[in-house]
């Protein structure tokens, strides 16, 4: 399978705990981004990549979340002290240049 | 900064039927305008795309959608309703260049009726 993956794709955490989600995208693709989806919402753009550098983030990532993508390749998105309000559905995609972004399946955090 | 709205949470047709979801968005520039299907538990695959050139896109398994920039509308458009097309249907900008992302309406669950 070449398409995006994500992992874990169900994550059960306790209020204040720390989660780390992990994203592959297509191996060729240059782009990646990251979507938070909330039940009932559409997907909300939280962060992008350029290879390695982080270009753009959204006013939703407060200073509890921080995204990486060492190398260019996969990244990670981690969020700090947990609060029940980051229960949701994250989504990664990635692109080659700036016209179709391929999703994965997605990592579904419930925050206990 | 965009907005998109999609009219109608829920629409509910017949098989058969003519599938007509609706998409008006807002953008400060000429933006690309997409339709993506989201399937229960699984990520989102895109339908088609708008960019530049021929206002009336062709996607797959069926669908169509036409840019209309004077009505500001991407309507997503199917002839004959399948009960395999029942899923979450979300229309998306973004700018040229893509740096902010897309930006997605609220989403149109779509119920197919035997």
């Amino acid at each position: 399978d070449t398409g995006v993956s994500q992992n874990p794709r169900h994550k059960i955490t306790k209020r204040g705990q720390n989660v780390t989600f992990r994203c592959d995208p297509i191996s060729e693709h240059n782009r990646l981004y990251w979507y938070r989806q909330t039940l009932g919402q559409g997907p909300e753009f939280l962060t992008y990549f350029q290879n390695e550098a982080q270009l753009e983030k959204s006013r939703l990532l407060s200073d509890r979340f921080s995204a990486e993508r060492p190398k260019g390749s996969f990244s990670t998105l981690e969020i700090q002290r947990t609060e029940q309000g980051d229960s949701a559905m994250y989504l990664c995609a990635s692109s080659l240049e700036d016209i179709e972004q391929f999703f994965g399946p997605g990592t579904r955090l419930t925050v206990l | 900064a965009q907005s998109v709205t999609q009219l109608g949470s829920h629409v509910s047709v017949s098989e058969g039927a003519l599938v007509l979801l609706r998409c008006n968005y807002s953008s400060s520039v000429p933006p690309y305008l997409f339709w993506y299907v989201q399937y229960p538990n699984q990520g989102l695959q895109l339908l088609l795309k708008y960019t530049t050139g021929a206002t009336l896109v062709k996607g797959i398994n069926g669908f169509e959608a036409e840019f209309k920039k004077s009505e500001t509308s991407f309507h997503l458009t199917k002839p004959s309703a399948h009960m395999s097309d029942a899923a979450e249907y979300f229309c998306a900008v973004s700018e040229p260049g893509g740096a902010d992302g897309l930006t997605f309406g609220k989403g149109t669950h779509l119920i197919i009726q035997p």
